[in-house]
């Protein structure tokens, strides 16, 4: 199993632009989420996912959105980039429990 | 403001020895308790979690401790290695029903272990 993939693993946007950044697990997990780590701190939740179809906010959730049209994926939009969200960015999966995930290698994005 | 912190931001300890990493809670709420490690560079990873109701659970070489009383968790590593080297955070799963609850993150520690 690859696991969680994330991709890119690095990018930088000029402010107002758009992208989105994948995710992807093999493991057949319902549940998934997206987070973002900012220089010594934790990491804080964005948007998260308890399978297809349903997906929900985090702590915190503007500026980003989500959708989870299959168990596999959960890519994450940034609508129009700030440089407030120069971060980096990790998705993660588990089975059910929210707590026992399994987390992306983080994608690297800076916003100029 | 967040409701999960550490006491310590870094922590140095010999190799072979125990070391120790605390967390303070405050939300009464939370039903599970996780630790993840991450190393330089990569996404946390999952080391053990304790729920509410418990107030020691053991993995392999690492302990988590509970004390609800005083909202504090802790975790130990018996015969500290070099590969423990990382930033460990203290996580809380707030809300009943683990499946949609979620998950906050503290700062963190910095473990360093000396030779």
């Amino acid at each position: 199993n690859a696991g969680v993939t994330q991709t890119p693993k690095f990018q930088v946007l000029k402010t107002g632009q758009s992208m989105t950044l994948q995710c992807a697990q093999d493991m057949n997990h319902e549940y998934m989420s997206w987070y973002r780590q900012d220089p010594g701190m934790g990491l804080r939740l964005i948007h998260y996912s308890v399978g297809a179809g349903i997906t929900d906010q985090g702590e915190v959730p503007n500026g980003y959105n989500v959708s989870r049209s299959t168990t596999e994926d959960f890519p994450l939009r940034l609508l129009s980039a700030a440089p407030s969200q120069t971060s980096v960015y990790f998705c993660a999966s588990s089975y059910y429990r929210a707590h026992e995930q399994y987390f992306g290698p983080g994608t690297r994005l800076t916003v100029t | 403001g967040e409701s999960v912190g550490l006491h310590l931001p870094t922590l140095s300890v010999q190799e072979g020895d125990n070391s120790i990493i605390n967390c303070a809670y405050s939300n009464s709420a939370s039903d599970y308790f996780i630790w993840y490690k991450q190393e330089s560079g990569k996404g946390p990873q999952f080391i053990i979690d304790i729920r509410s109701n418990m107030d020691k659970r053991q993995g392999q070489r690492v302990t988590v401790l509970l004390n609800k009383t005083v909202k504090h968790l802790s975790l130990q590593i018996a015969a500290t290695q070099p590969g423990d080297s990382a930033v460990y955070f203290c996580a809380e799963n707030i809300g009943r029903g683990s499946t949609l609850g979620r998950l906050y993150f503290g700062r963190g520690t910095q473990l360093t272990v000396w030779p």
